[in-house]
């Protein structure tokens, strides 16, 4: 695709249910970055993979986070449990490579997640 | 740690005006620094980015300056438009790309 595609764009759940969040880079980005922007609030660094590994974790609030990369594609992060200050937007982006920092990074549009 | 402050959060101002996006960061040793714009509902979209060895960097009616040494970056917006409004986000790029809060900048036809 062109751009940065994130699902679902909006999500609604109950408190205590799990949620996934999908991210799907620009092809041929070996670079996945995973934000939150609460309301209000800047945007937060989550987690970064470079290919399918995350050599950076420490931005995950919680044991209750984690995120998956496949294929050196797809990335889905994973809310266990969902409490209420999860309610957020979640952003990814990619960008070519961690190595050359000087790269721009692009963002997807977000999943709007709400813990009711 | 680094910390990057947008002030003021909100502006709003009838339209043609020249416009004065201010940032400052707390830690002169990065990389680049960027702008990006927001629009509800939207993600980010790459406005301008400075490399840590270049002052400004320029696009259409767009214009940002860095001054590493002192903290700060500035984003001019010429002859301002309606569709100008939108949420002006700072980052800079250390270790990790750290973000300000945000302006949320509102031009009225």
């Amino acid at each position: 695709g062109a751009g940065v595609s994130q699902s679902p764009s909006n999500k609604v759940t109950e408190k205590g249910k799990d949620v996934e969040l999908r991210c799907d880079p620009i092809s041929g980005h070996t670079a996945l970055y995973w934000y939150r922007q609460r309301l209000g609030q800047g945007l937060e660094f989550l987690i970064y993979f470079q290919g399918n590994s995350a050599p950076d974790k420490s931005g995950l609030p919680s044991d209750r986070f984690s995120a998956e990369r496949t294929g050196e594609s797809v990335s889905t992060l994973t809310i266990q449990r969902t409490q209420q200050e999860d309610s957020a937007v979640y952003l990814c982006a990619s960008s070519l490579s961690t190595s050359a920092p000087q790269e721009t990074q692009y963002f997807g549009p977000g999943t709007r997640l709400l813990v009711l | 740690k680094q910390e990057v402050t947008q002030i003021p959060a909100a502006l709003s101002v009838p339209e043609g005006e020249n416009l004065v996006l201010n940032c400052s960061f707390t830690d002169s040793a990065i990389y680049n620094l960027q702008w990006f714009r927001q629009d509800p509902g939207k993600g980010l979209t790459s406005l301008l980015l400075i490399q840590s060895s270049q002052r400004e960097q320029t696009s259409g009616r767009l214009n940002a300056s860095l001054d590493k040494s002192s903290g700060r970056s500035t984003l001019y917006i010429a002859a301002s438009q309606p569709g100008d409004s939108a949420t002006y986000l700072c980052a800079v790029r250390s270790e990790k790309l750290v973000f300000g809060k945000g302006m949320k900048l509102t031009v009225n036809p």
